[in-house]
């Protein structure tokens, strides 16, 4: 059974650093991973998305990487700003077509 | 390109009472998920359709249930509600699953 964790559950780091989010699972038979963003009270932001035969995706100072055989993803957040506070949530697609969630990471940029 | 549209964003009903809530794919998207997520709590699948079928469930009860029509757009009933059934549900769509999942900004269900 395909499990996805997330370290740290919660991080609170002053604006201006670099900053990297993990995001692992236990079976490497995935279709893709997905990070999302989610603001109290929305919905789900997606931000970037790494398909099975893909190392790593950059989507302006986002860029996350996986390694499948390791079981790994990381979404690196560089020059982090207030505005980038929120829950960080990775998913993977396996044999199932479902999202598979880890539990999340709650993000805090102290001005 | 209309994304993900969930529609009502908000909704109160008392308890016992039936809802539907409902959900537009993005264009190209023939797969649409339901999900709900209770405050502070991860989203939980409640299940997917795919070609007009329920494809996959989780362990939700059969008082859920929905409907996929043939311009791919969906329906989440929900009957005899409960107090624990407030929560925001989400729809997501994607292209058979496995090219990426694009999110509504869900539907907030109070139950009173």
């Amino acid at each position: 059974k395909q499990e996805v964790t997330q370290i740290p559950a919660a991080l609170s780091v002053p604006e201006g650093e670099n900053l990297v989010l993990n995001c692992s699972f236990t079976d490497s038979a995935i279709y893709n991973l997905q990070w999302f963003r989610q603001d109290p009270g929305k919905g789900l932001t997606s931000l970037l998305l790494i398909q099975s035969s893909q190392r790593e995706q950059t989507s302006g100072r986002l860029n996350a990487s996986l390694d499948k055989s390791s079981g790994r993803s990381t979404l690196y957040i560089a020059a982090s700003q207030p505005g980038d506070s929120a829950t960080y949530l990775c998913a993977v697609v396996g044999s199932n077509y479902q999202l598979i969630w880890g539990a999340g990471t709650k993000l805090i940029i102290k001005p | 390109d209309a994304g993900v549209t969930q529609s009502p964003t908000h909704l109160i009903k008392t308890r016992g009472q039936q809802v539907t809530l409902r959900c537009s794919p993005k264009s190209g998207h023939d797969t649409v998920s339901w999900y709900q997520q209770a405050l502070g709590q991860g989203p939980q699948f409640i299940f997917q359709y795919y070609e007009e079928e329920e494809r996959q469930r989780g362990n939700f009860p059969d008082r859920f249930s929905g409907h996929q029509f043939p311009n791919y757009s969906s329906e989440l009933n929900v009957n005899a509600l409960l107090l624990g059934d407030s929560a925001l549900y989400l729809c997501a769509s994607s292209s058979g699953g496995v090219y990426g999942y694009t999110f509504g900004s869900g539907t907030r269900l109070t139950v009173v």
